[in-house]
């Protein structure tokens, strides 16, 4: 069963502006992960943040995490074209077995 | 960073033939894969999680007669669609890890598969 929910579902911004996708998740967990994925591709691991840390940055990107509210938050600042993708969050969980649960996705498009 | 192959990337299969998708990890040994499927525009779906050496653990609603997955080697693991139909199409994607080292996963590039 999926435990991670994202929101939005589709994110439409013009380019130069900055993203915020967010997800939440119902169990504890020993970290989270962003991933990215083009259409009917791959997927590209963009960031992961550990259950003991709050915010990480890599470019222009900016992942929280607030293990109180089971949420996280993934930010793209100056958003180009390029970034147009499906964003997911994915958990693993703390119950052992480095087992990894995909949220829902958001799918983010960037008009140039 | 790791690489992780998949073969084929994309199959057309007639209903009722069997279907096998490899996965290997190509510069790391992974003791721990798995594999998951994608339905256009829907999230990733764990099917199972395999072990080398030993049986695959399958989640809820995933039937281990349909999709056989063989982890026989610490660089490649193998799942079978075994008597694909119409409803088996999908995307679908093998991961890679050696959780002794990292905590991250590494993703092959998926393969589609499409059953007439």
């Amino acid at each position: 069963s999926q435990q991670g929910e994202e929101d939005p579902q589709a994110l439409s911004i013009q380019e130069g502006e900055n993203a915020t996708m967010n997800c939440s998740y119902k169990t504890s967990i020993n970290n989270l992960q962003w991933y990215r994925q083009n259409s009917g591709r791959g997927l590209v691991h963009l960031i992961l943040i550990r259950s003991n840390e709050r915010e990480k940055h890599s470019g222009r990107l900016r992942v929280t995490l607030d293990t109180s509210k089971k949420s996280s938050s993934l930010l793209i600042t100056a958003s180009r074209a390029a970034d147009t993708a499906s964003y997911f969050c994915a958990t693993e969980a703390n119950t052992g077995g480095f087992k990894t649960i995909f949220g829902a996705g958001t799918r983010l498009f960037v008009k140039a | 960073g790791a690489v992780v192959s998949q073969h084929p990337s994309r199959v057309i299969c007639k209903s009722g033939t069997s279907v096998k998708i490899e996965c290997r990890s190509l510069d790391f040994q992974a003791t721990t894969m798995f594999w998951y499927r994608q339905f256009p525009k829907q999230s990733l779906m764990l099917m199972a999680t395999s072990n080398e050496g030993s049986k695959a653990t399958y989640e809820q609603g995933v039937e281990k007669d349909k999709f056989l997955i063989n982890h026989a080697s610490l660089t490649l693991s193998t799942l079978t669609v075994a008597s694909a139909h119409p409803e088996d199409s999908s995307f679908y994607i093998c991961s890679a890890a050696d959780p002794a080292y990292t905590d991250t996963q590494y993703f092959g590039p998926g393969t589609r598969l499409t059953v007439l």
